[in-house]
């Protein structure tokens, strides 16, 4: 298993830019997660989804859309970049809401707002 | 409001000494406690969780983790560090509130970074 894998690893964005990060999971999890990690901060979760087709907002969703439409993929997409986006964004997936809290990562991805 | 504290950003230690990470908890009712490690350039691995029970919770790697529930702490620890154990650590608590879609997200501190010397 690959685990849970992120594209691209690193991006440079213009203000005003947009983009799609990707997240893929092959542990047929339905919980999967987009983080922001900002430096000297913990990790703040940004949408999650419960399943194919469920999408709700976590405490930083401003800035972000999501959408889960296989199990496999839950891709995160910036509309208008701004600098506050610098960020180091992690995916991740957890397999049931009994198990929510054990959840695998990706490596990230790097972004850079100029 | 939940929270989790970390109070040293940085601890160094000896390879094959003790070695304890600290993490304090402010949460209303039975917390529910996490550890997760971030190798450079990997993203977090789970380590171990407290729900109830022991007090002593062991987890993966060598680490375990104490639950102190009058000191509201949950510090992990290792009985002797290795050069290889040299990362981030994050302290994470479950939320009480409950988000829009029944999930209750994890509120995570600030990270530990832990050096061990040869």
């Amino acid at each position: 298993n690959a685990g849970v894998t992120q594209t691209p690893k690193f991006r440079i964005l213009k203000i005003g830019q947009s983009m799609t990060l990707q997240c893929t999971q092959d542990m047929n999890h339905n919980y999967m997660y987009w983080y922001r990690q900002d430096p000297g901060m913990g990790l703040k979760l940004i949408y999650y989804s419960v399943g194919a087709g469920i999408t709700d907002k976590g405490e930083v969703p401003n800035g972000y859309n999501v959408s889960r439409s296989t199990t496999e993929d839950f891709p995160l997409r910036l509309e208008l970049a701004a600098p506050s986006q610098t960020s180091v964004y992690f995916c991740a997936s957890s397999p049931d809401r009994l198990f929510q809290e054990t959840q695998y990562f990706g490596p990230g991805t790097r972004l850079l707002v100029l | 409001a939940q929270s989790v504290a970390q109070p040293e950003d940085q601890v160094n230690v000896a390879e094959g000494n003790p070695l304890t990470v600290k993490c304090t908890y402010s949460v209303s009712g039975n917390p529910y406690l996490f550890w997760y490690v971030q190798y450079p350039n990997r993203g977090l691995q789970f380590l171990l969780k407290y729900i109830t029970g022991d007090n002593l919770v062991k987890g993966s790697y060598g680490f375990e983790a104490e639950f102190n529930k009058s000191q509201t702490s949950f510090h992990l620890k290792k009985p002797s560090a290795l050069v290889s154990d040299s990362a981030l650590y994050f302290c994470a608590v479950r939320d009480r509130e409950v988000l829009s879609g029944g999930y209750n997200k994890l509120i995570f501190g600030a990270g530990t970074r832990l050096a061990v010397h040869p």
